[in-house]
C-alpha cells in the first residue's frame, strides 16, 4: 500500500489567496483525520471523518478554514483567504476501525507557507 | 490549556544511553495514551500504547510507564541509538459513550543521540 498520499508537499502562497490540501487516505481506513502542527502548539486536530462524513470540526481555528471528503478516497483542506498566521505543516491522517485508540497513519505533510 | 504537557522540547543522550521523555496530562478522563515518532519531512509513526488498566507497557527497546496518581507517563529508549533521534509526541484519549473520543497530542520532544 502507499500509505496516506498528501500533495502538495509544499505551497507557499501569499496572503489572502486561497490554498486547497488534499488528501488520499488508505484503501479501507473508514476514518481521516487533518492536523495542524506549529512549533508552538504541536500537532492539533482540526477536523475528522467516519466513512465520509464530519464528526468533529471543533478544532478548525476559523471559518476561513473548510474540510470535504467527497468520497471514500479523498478530502481537501481549504484556507480562504489564507493568513501569514496559516503558516504551518498540515497532516492527513487515517486509520482502520471505529475508536481512535486505533493506529493512525499519517500522510508526509504539506508545509505551507502564507507570506 | 494544553491537557498533554511534553516539558522538555529536546534531550540529548549518548548512544547506548538510556532516554527518558517524559508527558503530563491534566484530564483525569484519559485512559489510553500513545507514544509517536516523527522524523524530519515525514508524518508522524505510531510507536507504543498504553492503556490505564496497565502501568507497563514493553515493547523491544521501548517501554512506557504510567503512574496515574501523579498523571505522568515516560518513554524509555534502551540502549539508544542514533536511528532514535526523532521528535517523539505523546498523545491521549478517553472513552467516550460508545466509542473513543479524539486524540489530543503534546508539543512533542526533539530527542538527540548522539554517537
Amino acid at each position: 500500500d502507499a500509505g496516506v498520499i498528501q500533495s502538495p508537499r509544499h505551497e507557499v502562497t501569499e496572503m489572502g489567496q486561497e490554498v486547497t490540501l488534499r488528501c488520499k487516505p488508505i484503501s479501507g481506513h473508514d476514518y481521516l483525520f487533518w492536523y495542524r502542527q506549529t512549533m508552538m502548539r504541536g500537532l492539533e486536530l482540526l477536523i475528522y471523518f467516519n466513512n465520509n462524513v464530519p464528526i468533529d470540526d471543533s478544532g478548525m481555528p476559523e471559518d476561513r478554514f473548510s474540510a470535504k471528503m467527497p468520497n471514500a478516497s479523498f478530502s481537501t483542506l481549504k484556507i480562504q483567504p489564507s493568513e501569514p498566521r496559516d503558516s504551518a505543516v498540515y497532516f492527513c491522517a487515517s486509520s482502520l476501525t471505529q475508536g481512535l485508540r486505533e493506529t493512525q497513519y499519517f500522510g508526509p505533510g504539506t508545509r505551507l507557507l502564507v507570506l | 490549556d494544553q491537557q498533554v504537557k511534553q516539558n522538555s522540547p529536546s534531550l540529548s543522550v549518548q548512544e547506548g544511553r538510556i532516554s527518558i521523555l517524559n508527558c503530563d496530562y491534566t484530564n483525569s478522563m484519559f485512559d489510553y495514551f500513545l507514544w509517536y515518532k516523527k522524523y524530519p519531512a515525514e508524518g508522524p509513526t505510531f510507536l507504543i500504547s498504553i492503556s490505564s488498566i496497565k502501568d507497563k507497557n514493553e515493547d523491544g527497546r521501548f517501554t512506557v510507564f504510567l503512574n496515574k496518581s501523579a498523571k505522568h507517563l515516560s518513554l524509555h529508549i534502551v540502549p539508544s541509538q542514533p536511528g532514535d533521534s526523532a521528535v517523539y509526541f505523546c498523545a491521549a484519549s478517553s472513552w467516550r459513550e460508545t466509542s473513543y473520543d479524539k486524540v489530543i497530542f503534546g508539543p512533542g520532544t526533539s530527542l538527540s543521540v548522539i554517537p
